[in-house]
């Protein structure tokens, strides 16, 4: 069965320095890969997703992945943090359903 | 386009009670799924339906925990008894999946959350 290890549950950064939020996986079959955040006493939103063709994924909020396959890797960046940015954010990994991993917490100090 | 609707938004109850929620999914969805997610944890898959069918419950505690989905739409998700380790954030989310591909998101709810006390 896939899984997803998600590399630090909390993560600090500051107003606009760099975001890397690390997820690897596992899979039996090429995957689909996806990354969500949620906000407090909200449910899960779609950043960006990863299914085939091209390996850097866009998303919003100025956020982009990039699949790779050698490192069972999936990281999130940002080039510049914003307060809003602020939130735990969630890797899931789909091959027969979807798995998630344990989630990172992001604190964006001014 | 309205988003995945779960009810209630909160609920306490007992351990031993029994308490239900239900979710009604994005218009069209065929794929529909049930996580329950503890506090500081990511969501942990407890149901998968395509239409009114399972297609994955290999982690639904089947002794106190029952789901179904009637004619494909709306569903229900049981705790009877509940214990204390059941009190955690239920999410519903749906997909279109119709054919069974996995490569389309998934729509989450905003979640019911339980505390048994």
């Amino acid at each position: 069965a896939q899984s997803v290890t998600q590399l630090g549950s909390h993560v600090s950064v500051s107003e606009g320095a760099l975001v890397l939020l690390r997820c690897n996986y596992s899979s039996s079959v090429p995957p689909y890969l996806f990354w969500y955040v949620q906000y407090p006493n909200q449910g899960l939103q779609l950043l960006l997703k990863y299914t085939t063709g091209a390996t850097l994924v866009k998303g919003i909020n100025g956020f982009e992945a990039e699949f790779k396959k050698s490192e069972t890797s999936f990281h999130l960046t940002k080039p510049s943090a914003h307060m809003s940015d602020a939130a735990e954010y969630f890797c899931a990994v789909v091959d027969n359903d979807m798995r998630f991993g344990a989630g990172t917490r992001l604190t964006v100090k001014p | 386009e309205a988003g995945v609707a779960q009810s209630p938004r909160y609920k306490i109850i007992e351990k031993r009670q029994s308490v239900a929620f239900w979710c009604n999914p994005i218009s069209g969805h065929a794929t529909l799924y049930w996580y329950q997610q503890i506090l500081g944890q990511g969501p942990k898959l407890l149901i998968q339906f395509q239409n009114n069918g399972v297609v994955d419950d290999s982690q639904l505690p089947k002794d106190r925990f029952s789901a179904e989905r009637l004619k494909g739409v709306d569903s229900t998700l049981k705790i009877q008894p509940a214990k204390l380790e059941d009190s955690a954030v239920y999410l519903c989310a749906s997909s279109s999946t119709r054919t069974g591909a996995m490569n389309t998101e998934a729509f989450f709810g905003q979640g019911t959350r339980l505390t048994v006390v």
